[in-house]
């Protein structure tokens, strides 16, 4: 079974600007959550969807959204970017968002 | 919130010896503590995880105890080899209404010695 795949892995873009980050899921997972990870703040929880809908959202200002799709597909917007944006940008999948989530290879957004 | 703390920052170790990285939490609800292996460029790997009704949980070299009285976990690394050299983090998460939402702790880079 495939793992978690996000696209893309790597990503520059410059302050003011916005970004789509996308998440594909383990076949059959229908609980995704976002993470991001700097070394000054560590691993910090963004949000969690769960059958297209947000279930649970962390401590980050509006300027971070998502959405899934019904496919369990999803993705996370970051809207006028900032410099202490760039980070390591990971989705974690997991079957009903109950139990282990599996984490991809992340994507890394660098801000200039 | 939940807050999770880890010791130590750094571990290096001799191949072969153990190593032993050690978490507290702060919230009592909290049930599952999964813990996860990155290795550089690359996403956190599931390890080994022990939910709150369980004292001690190993797979092979790999061990994690958990006392939920003192609220702390820690990961036992037995026969280290080169290979287990990364970051390894351990993570809370009270379940509930706060769904699936990992707190993490601050990582430890451990380095197996040759």
């Amino acid at each position: 079974k495939a793992g978690v795949t996000q696209t893309p892995r790597y990503l520059i873009k410059t302050r003011g600007q916005q970004v789509t980050l996308s998440c594909s899921p383990i076949s059959g997972h229908r609980s995704v959550s976002w993470y991001q990870q700097t070394p000054g703040q560590g691993l910090q929880f963004l949000f969690e969807y769960f059958s297209e809908t947000q279930r649970n959202k962390g401590n980050f200002p509006g300027r971070f959204s998502g959405r899934q799709f019904s496919n369990s597909r999803s993705e996370m917007n970051v809207s006028t970017l900032e410099l202490g944006d760039s980070a390591l940008y990971l989705c974690a999948s997991s079957l009903r968002g109950r139990e282990t989530q599996y984490f991809g290879p992340g994507t890394r957004l660098l801000v200039l | 919130g939940e807050n999770v703390e880890q010791h130590p920052s750094t571990l290096s170790v001799q191949e072969g010896d153990s190593a032993v990285i050690k978490c507290t939490y702060s919230d009592s609800a909290s049930n599952y503590f999964p813990w996860y292996k990155q290795e550089l460029g690359k996403g956190p790997q599931l390890i080994i995880d022990i939910r709150s009704n369980v004292g001690e949980k190993k797979d092979q070299r790999i061990a994690v105890t958990l006392n939920k009285t003192a609220k702390h976990f820690s990961l036992h690394i037995t026969e280290t080899q080169p290979e287990d050299s990364a970051v390894y983090f351990c993570a809370a998460t009270p379940g509930g209404a706060a769904g699936n939402k990992l707190t993490f702790g601050g990582g430890t880079r451990v380095l197996v010695k040759p």
